[in-house]
């Protein structure tokens, strides 16, 4: 089977441009988590997604925004670009969240995303 | 919010030692999480621990969890090179993942 995939692997945009990144998760997984990876840090939680509806949200302005299809992909929107957005953007599934908990998550390869 | 800080942050040894990492925070967590990343890849999933004080063993890799639920240790056994890599622990709750400092790991042949 294969594992989460993202796309594109990696990606130049100018301030103020904006930016949409893919995630398709495992077959058979209903939630989708993305996370900021700031060069040199553990990442960052920015959205869950369980059943196309948000679940979670991290601490990041409403200039990122995201949204689940009903094949369960899902896409992470940023816009108005900062130089401080150039992260390694990973995605994550996991099976089927009971709420509360927070079940075992598959990460992809990430989106480097670089900001100039 | 909830912080985890690892340490150290950098480690550079010799192939064959011992060494440990350590995860703490001021929190309780429900679950802990530890995971090794490689340059260009997401992070995998190494072990989850549950319990206060469980200890779980992967070969030469052991993992703790503290009584409390706020800490953790990896200590790993007779290094390889194949053990370099930036490991992350992670608290489970709320539905989310909450990520540490991250330790950096070379391991030198």
């Amino acid at each position: 089977d294969a594992g989460v995939t993202q796309s594109p692997t990696h990606l130049i945009k100018t301030r103020g441009q904006h930016v949409t990144l893919r995630c398709s998760p495992i077959s058979g997984h209903k939630s989708v988590s993305w996370y900021q990876q700031v060069l040199g840090q553990g990442p960052q939680f920015i959205f869950q997604y369980y059943e196309k509806e948000e679940r979670g949200r991290g601490n990041f302005p409403d200039r990122f925004s995201a949204r689940q299809f009903p094949n369960y992909s899902s896409e992470l929107n940023v816009n108005a670009l900062l130089l401080g957005d150039s992260a390694l953007y990973l995605c994550a599934s996991s099976f089927s969240p009971r709420q509360g908990s927070t079940p075992e998550q598959f990460f992809g390869p990430g989106t480097r995303l670089t900001v100039l | 919010t909830q912080l985890l800080e690892q340490s150290p942050q950098f480690l550079s040894i010799q192939e064959g030692e011992n060494l440990t990492v350590y995860c703490n925070s001021s929190s309780v967590f429900s679950s802990l999480q530890w995971y090794r990343q490689e340059p260009g890849e997401g992070p995998v999933l190494l072990v989850t621990v549950v319990t206060g004080g469980e200890v779980k063993k992967l070969k030469r890799l052991t993992f703790q969890f503290g009584d409390a639920r706020k800490d953790s240790s990896l200590h790993i056994t007779a290094a390889q090179p194949g053990d370099t890599g930036l490991y992350l622990c992670a608290g489970s709750g709320n539905e989310k993942l909450t990520f540490g400092t991250g330790t950096r790991l070379t391991i030198i042949p």
